[in-house]
């Protein structure tokens, strides 16, 4: 059974400070994704990762996939505010995704 | 841009009732998905469907059914809705090359 952990669970960080959020995941997949989602909000997609090695970079947000350490990581450079919401990073294991638990990011003034 | 809609973005219904959420993606997407989110659970999958008529359990498919007469809709059935039931329910459609888009999602609240 595929597994998928998020790590941190809470982040709570300062305007202008950088940070990773991590995602493990148990089993082999080439495919991963990041969403992002807030309160009261369905999910948006953040971004597609789709081999080892890639990376993709939206604004200040970078998201790697390291596929033979099953890992992918999602960093945010100099948070604002804006950045607030919780995220979700899913792993593909045949046309149905398992989503880690979600990481709920606050960013304070 | 793609769109999934739902039916209805907050439901309450009452015990014992039988719950219809409709679901409807206008991009031609074979794979449909219902999912719940709870607290402290994340998204967990309910049913999925590969084509019209065909449908996979996913992990927690107690308590529901599903329907797919066409490929645009997708249907997620409580037969006899229970407390437990209480959640948002998220529907999604899946592109090509793998990309899960989701509806709005629907607040149900079993009472």
């Amino acid at each position: 059974e595929l597994k998928v952990e998020q790590n941190p669970l809470f982040l709570s960080m300062q305007e202008g400070k950088n940070y990773t959020i991590y995602c493990n995941y148990s089993t082999t997949s080439d495919r991963l994704y990041w969403y992002r989602q807030d309160p009261g909000k369905s999910l948006e997609s953040l971004f597609v990762l789709l081999s080892n090695g890639a990376v993709k970079q939206e604004g200040r947000l970078m998201a790697s996939l390291d596929t033979k350490a099953r890992l992918s990581t999602l960093h945010i450079t100099a948070a604002v505010h804006d950045l607030s919401a919780t995220y979700f990073c899913a792993v593909d294991s045949g046309s149905r995704l398992t989503f880690g638990e979600g990481t709920q990011l606050t960013v304070n003034p | 841009d793609v769109k999934v809609t739902q039916s209805s973005r907050y439901l309450v219904k009452r015990t014992g009732e039988k719950v219809f959420l409709e679901c409807v993606q206008d991009m031609d997407h074979e794979n449909m998905f219902w999912y719940r989110q709870d607290p402290g659970l994340g998204l967990r999958l309910i049913y999925f469907s590969y084509d019209v008529k065909m449908k996979e359990k996913g992990d927690i498919p107690e308590g529901y059914s599903v329907s797919r007469e066409k490929k645009e809709r997708f249907s997620l059935i409580l037969e006899s809705a229970s407390t437990n039931q209480t959640s948002m329910y998220l529907c999604a459609s899946l592109s090509d090359p793998y990309e899960q888009y989701f509806g709005p999602g629907t607040r149900l609240t079993v009472t």
